[in-house]
């Protein structure tokens, strides 16, 4: 088992670009996120999906849009990236809606110029 | 969700048990107290939760107050890989978590 995947690794944009971040999971869990850590600073979610074909906001959403693409995936899209989205990106998943045993992703590290 | 105070940072004799306390004064009936920790910017992982009563598992255990306004993870014999950021969150559910900047916990040799 895989675990959480995620692609890239890093990535440099230019302000304005756009780009999706790809994660999967290989654990049929319902529930995935997606988070964001500064430097220095601690995790905030982005966004997070409860089951398949639902999605919903989380702490810091504005700038971002998700898909549920499947049971096993969850993207993140940038549409215009800024210089305060620059960040490392980590996404989750866990069996359910909890924060029991959430499982970590490698994250993205993500530059924007 | 509660919010929780850590202590920046802590130092710890290898092979010794490292004692790291969390306050969360105002914690709610229905919040759980989570630990996670995070080696060296890889992915947060998870150690231990509980609600009222003290746990135990392979890695850790909990011990939560009677009043349940602190608790303190315990690793009973600290090993180098145990340096990391150690995250105490408290919270009902996944969709409202505070994180906050946790505890670096050096083992030291």
């Amino acid at each position: 088992n895989a675990g959480v995947t995620q692609t890239p690794k890093f990535q440099v944009l230019k302000t304005g670009q756009s780009m999706t971040l790809q994660c999967a999971q290989d654990m049929n869990h319902n529930s995935m996120y997606w988070y964001r850590q500064d430097p220095g600073m601690g995790l905030r979610l982005i966004y997070y999906s409860a089951s398949e074909g639902t999605t919903d906001k989380g702490e810091v959403p504005n700038g971002y849009n998700v898909s549920r693409l499947n049971k096993r995936e969850f993207s993140l899209r940038l549409e215009s990236a800024a210089p305060s989205q620059t960040s490392v990106y980590f996404c989750a998943s866990s069996e359910a809606m909890s924060f029991y045993e959430q499982f970590f992703g490698p994250g993205t590290r993500l530059t924007v110029l | 969700d509660a919010k929780t105070t850590q202590p920046p940072s802590m130092d710890c004799a290898e092979g010794r048990a490292a004692n790291l306390p969390c306050n969360h004064s105002t914690i709610s009936g229905n919040e759980y107290v989570y630990w996670y920790r995070q080696i060296h910017s890889q992915g947060p992982q998870y150690i231990i939760h509980g609600l009222k009563n003290n746990e135990t598992n392979e890695m850790a255990s909990l011990i939560i107050t009677e009043d349940r306004k602190s608790s303190t993870l315990i690793l009973p014999h600290a090993t180098l890989r145990d340096t990391a950021v150690y995250y105490c969150i408290v919270t009902a559910g996944a969709n409202n978590l505070f994180f906050g900047t946790g505890t670096r916990l050096t083992v030291i040799p």
